[in-house]
């Protein structure tokens, strides 16, 4: 199954508004963590990345945060923009066992209110 | 920097007939490429690792036989769908890691397959 999964797949938030987008993951041996955001017909787009040393990063008007603890990340978007529309995806970095790839979570589609 | 393509962008084809999709990686070296398949309102599922000069490993339940990967170059590996029925219209998308970095992955824009 997998191991990194999302709460909600659909989050509508007023434009101007911020958004907070989670994400479980199960693997408590994973030590990266990336966020991508996704356009109908399009590949994935790095947004933001963390590393499990660290509980918060910060790009521009987005905000990644990891509680190892809980085996819990966020993503914040300030100031949601119509172009901000898209589904979010976490992924985990999995290496080793002679596969070495990203595992995604269910991804959250992210609707912008005028 | 760091730019992935794909071609073609979308295909439709017969089923039965075969379909090749290249992953071209435009501006650096790729020692690693992998291959996703999403399917409508779905994650991103990995079906195989590609490494330049080797064997493609697979995920569990993905047919090895079916979906052909060859990465014999530093900047393209190519998935062949054999065989193609309709259950393999799906959008493929592959990402290159950057020779050297082991956490870094660059996506394509994907491949949409559709076989009728």
């Amino acid at each position: 199954g997998e191991s990194v999964g999302l709460h909600l797949p659909t989050l509508s938030v007023q434009e101007g508004d911020n958004s907070i987008i989670n994400c479980a993951y199960s693997n408590s041996a994973s030590d990266y963590f990336i966020w991508y955001k996704q356009e109908s017909g399009k590949g994935p787009q790095f947004i933001i990345d963390i590393r499990s040393n660290m509980d918060k990063r910060q790009g521009q008007r987005v905000t990644v945060l990891l509680n190892k603890t809980v085996k819990h990340l966020s993503l914040q978007i300030a100031a949601t923009q119509p172009g901000d529309s898209a589904v979010y995806f976490c992924a985990e970095w999995l290496s080793g066992g002679g596969a070495d790839g990203l595992t995604f979570g269910k991804g959250t589609h992210l609707i912008i209110q005028p | 920097g760091a730019v992935v393509s794909q071609h073609p962008s979308w295909v439709i084809c017969k089923s039965g007939t075969s379909v090749k999709i290249e992953c071209r990686s435009l501006d650096f070296q790729a020692t690693t490429m992998f291959w996703y398949r999403q399917f409508p309102k779905q994650s991103l599922m990995l079906m195989a690792t590609s490494n330049e000069g080797s064997k493609a490993t697979y995920e569990q339940g993905v047919e090895k036989d079916k979906f052909l990967i060859n990465h014999a170059s530093l900047t393209l590996s190519t998935l062949t769908v054999t065989s193609a029925h309709p259950e393999d219209s799906s959008f493929y998308i592959c990402s290159a890691r950057v020779a050297g970095r082991t956490d870094t992955q660059y996506f394509g824009p994907g491949t949409r397959l559709t076989v009728l």
